[in-house]
């Protein structure tokens, strides 16, 4: 079975810090993809950066930057350089099998 | 411009009244989905078209339908809603399922079942 885990449920970052919402997978599949994110309190489901199982490169994306440790099965967020805007829920999704993780709320604190 | 629109964005029905929400896409994408997201969860997959190809997930009560008469529509048609069934419905396309199938989703329907 596949499986997205999120551990964090909340976190709280200061405005201008970086932070990292971690998240792990489990799949025998040896092609996938990683996808994160953000889902504001409106509620629209926001695109922020995908990683390919055999990207050799870590994907970044302006503030974003995903670090993929695939003998571990991470798959972690990076948000640099935090925003009062990056308050939201954020998702870990493996979207070849459609599973999403249970999400982590950030807080980002003036 | 909004490739995936979700209508309508906001719905309120009673109990055991049937509801359908709309999905239209502007992408070409061959495949649609329908999400369910219910308070601080994530959301969950209930089915999804692969071009005409129906994919029911094996947990997804009968009581949701869906419906995608031409490549740019898909519709959810919920019979006999319960209280249960108060949730956020998301709709989202990717051009290919797989690995790279980036979803694009719609801004949602929130429906409130009285």
């Amino acid at each position: 079975a596949q499986k997205i885990t999120q551990t964090q449920p909340g976190m709280f970052v200061q405005e201008k810090e970086a932070v990292t919402l971690d998240c792990t997978y489990d799949t025998s599949d040896q092609s996938y993809g990683l996808f994160w994110y953000k889902q504001p309190s409106s509620g629209e489901m926001i695109f922020l950066i995908y990683q390919g199982s055999y990207d050799e490169q870590n994907a970044t994306e302006g503030r974003y930057s995903l670090n993929f440790q695939k003998a571990r099965k991470s798959a972690n967020l990076v948000i640099s350089a935090s925003q009062l805007g990056d308050s939201a829920m954020y998702f870990c999704a493996m979207v070849n099998q459609f599973y999403f993780g249970t999400g982590t709320s950030l807080t980002v604190i003036p | 411009d909004a490739m995936v629109i979700q209508n309508p964005r906001y719905q309120v029905t009673q109990f055991g009244k049937p509801v359908t929400l709309s999905c239209s896409q502007t992408l070409n994408h061959n495949v649609m989905y329908w999400y369910q997201q219910k308070s601080s969860q994530a959301p969950k997959l209930l089915f999804h078209y692969y071009d005409k190809d129906f994919n029911n997930e094996a947990d997804t009560p009968d009581n949701f339908q869906s419906r995608r008469p031409n490549t740019s529509f898909c519709f959810l048609d919920i019979r006999s809603p319960g209280l249960g069934d108060t949730a956020m419905y998301l709709c989202a396309t990717s051009l290919h399922r797989g690995a790279t199938g980036e979803l694009f989703f719609g801004e949602g329907s929130r429906l409130t079942v009285l």
